[in-house]
Parts: structure tokens; C-alpha cells; sequence
């Protein structure tokens, strides 16, 4: 059972365009979620994360929408550069003591950003 | 501050044989988790440890088993080798449980199992 899941599996983006990778969830325990950012050959590092009493988060470029109700959030990357190219991992946790660190990750999005 | 260490990087075995990887924390991270990485399953939780004991677990056979040191080291090991486990293994090390306790994770350990 994917309790996360995200879209699009692939996405090309021209250099300073947007792009915007979306994820839903199904566990309403879920009260934490980050995005994460992986390179060929690397572990995944943390981007950019939100709680569900805020709307949205922005980072420089990156922004984070949230929408509880719809149990959906997405992440924009604004301005899209060549170096943004990689994998993107939505991931979402249950934030009671009893549950730990367990992140449930999304399936990933490959971005290409063509310069 | 050094980040999270897995060793070895890359392994070989073949199907049958066991393995045991390893993971260093960052200085002063209690909480180490384990996951898997393959194309076809994406990232999946194994289990996380936290002051040398398991916290959570994954839904994986109990031929995935690991441990957590006094010094929050912890190792992972992998009994009767599957041609399934072929996989990247990734540490992640946390502070503590805390939601915003960011989660860093290792370069991962590439296994090949033939």
C-alpha cells in the first residue's frame, strides 16, 4: 500500500522555468513532511520541510504548498537550473513520540533541466 | 561537523551468503534509521534505532536484522542473501525525535548480490 504518492515520475524543464512535482497522502497521523533531493551516486539530503498548520514554505527558490484538507502538498522549484537536475523525494511522518523517525517516501520524480 | 559514514560503499556477495554494513552517525545523533533503495520499490524504512534500541520496524523478513552500539554506531545485517537485495542502502541519523529533528542521510552502501 503506497501511502505516498507522487507525480509525476519525470518531468523536462527548460532552464528558468518551473517545476512542480506534486504528492497526496492517505495517513492523516502524518503531521511532518520534507522533501528531499538526491544525486546520482549520493544519499538523499533534506530540501526543504513543512507542517500542515502552514500553508506554505518558501526557501529561496524552493517552495512548499500545502493543502490539508485535499491531503496534497507540492514542491516548485522556481527559476529551474541546470544544477537542479536530480531526483526529488516527497516523504511524510507521523509526529508522536511512540513513532519515531519513520519516514514514508514518495516514489520520486526525475528533473531535467535542459539549459 | 562529518556527516553520516556507511561503510563499505560498495559490496558483492552472492545469493546465500550473509552481510553486515555499517553506519557512523554525526557526533551526537542518537537516532540511526535504515532504509532501502531500489528503482523498482523507491526508498523503504527497514527499522530505526534509538539509545541502542529498535524503535521501529519495517515490513521486511526477519533475514534484515541490526543493532546500535553504545556509541550510536549501528550495523545492519542481511542473512541468506536474495537476488532482491541487491539494493542501496542508506543510513539516516537524527538528534532525536523531535518533528524538527532533520533527518541526514549517508552516501549509502551499493550492494550486488549474484
Amino acid at each position: 500500500q503506497q501511502q505516498v504518492k507522487q507525480s509525476p515520475q519525470s518531468l523536462i524543464v527548460q532552464k528558468g522555468g518551473i517545476s512542480i512535482i506534486n504528492c497526496a497522502y492517505e495517513n492523516t497521523a502524518f503531521d511532518y513532511f520534507p522533501w528531499y533531493q538526491q544525486f546520482p551516486g549520493k544519499g538523499p539530503a533534506l530540501l526543504i520541510a513543512i507542517r500542515p498548520d502552514v500553508s506554505e514554505k518558501k526557501e529561496g527558490r524552493f517552495t512548499i504548498s500545502f493543502n490539508k484538507s485535499a491531503k496534497q502538498f507540492s514542491l516548485h522549484i522556481m527559476d529551474s537550473q541546470p544544477g537542479d537536475s536530480a531526483t526529488y523525494f516527497c516523504a511524510a511522518r507521523e509526529v508522536i513520540k511512540a513513532a519515531g523517525n519513520k519516514l514514508t517516501f514518495g516514489g520520486g520524480t526525475r528533473v531535467l533541466v535542459k539549459p | 561537523k562529518a556527516g553520516v559514514t556507511q561503510t563499505p560503499r560498495y559490496l558483492i556477495k552472492t545469493r546465500g551468503q550473509q552481510v553486515t554494513l555499517s553506519c557512523s552517525p554525526i557526533s551526537g545523533h542518537r537516532s540511526v534509521s535504515w532504509y532501502q533503495q531500489t528503482p523498482g520499490q523507491g526508498l523503504q524504512f527497514l527499522f530505526e534505532y534509538f539509545s541502542e534500541t529498535q524503535r521501529n520496524k519495517g515490513n521486511f523478513p526477519g533475514r534484515f536484522s541490526g543493532r546500535q552500539f553504545s556509541n550510536s554506531r549501528s550495523e545492519m545485517n542481511v542473512s541468506t542473501l536474495e537476488l532482491g537485495d541487491s539494493a542501496l542502502y542508506l543510513c539516516a541519523s537524527a538528534q532525536g525525535a523531535h518533528w524538527t529533528d532533520t533527518q541526514y542521510f549517508g552516501p549509502g552502501t551499493r550492494l550486488t548480490v549474484l
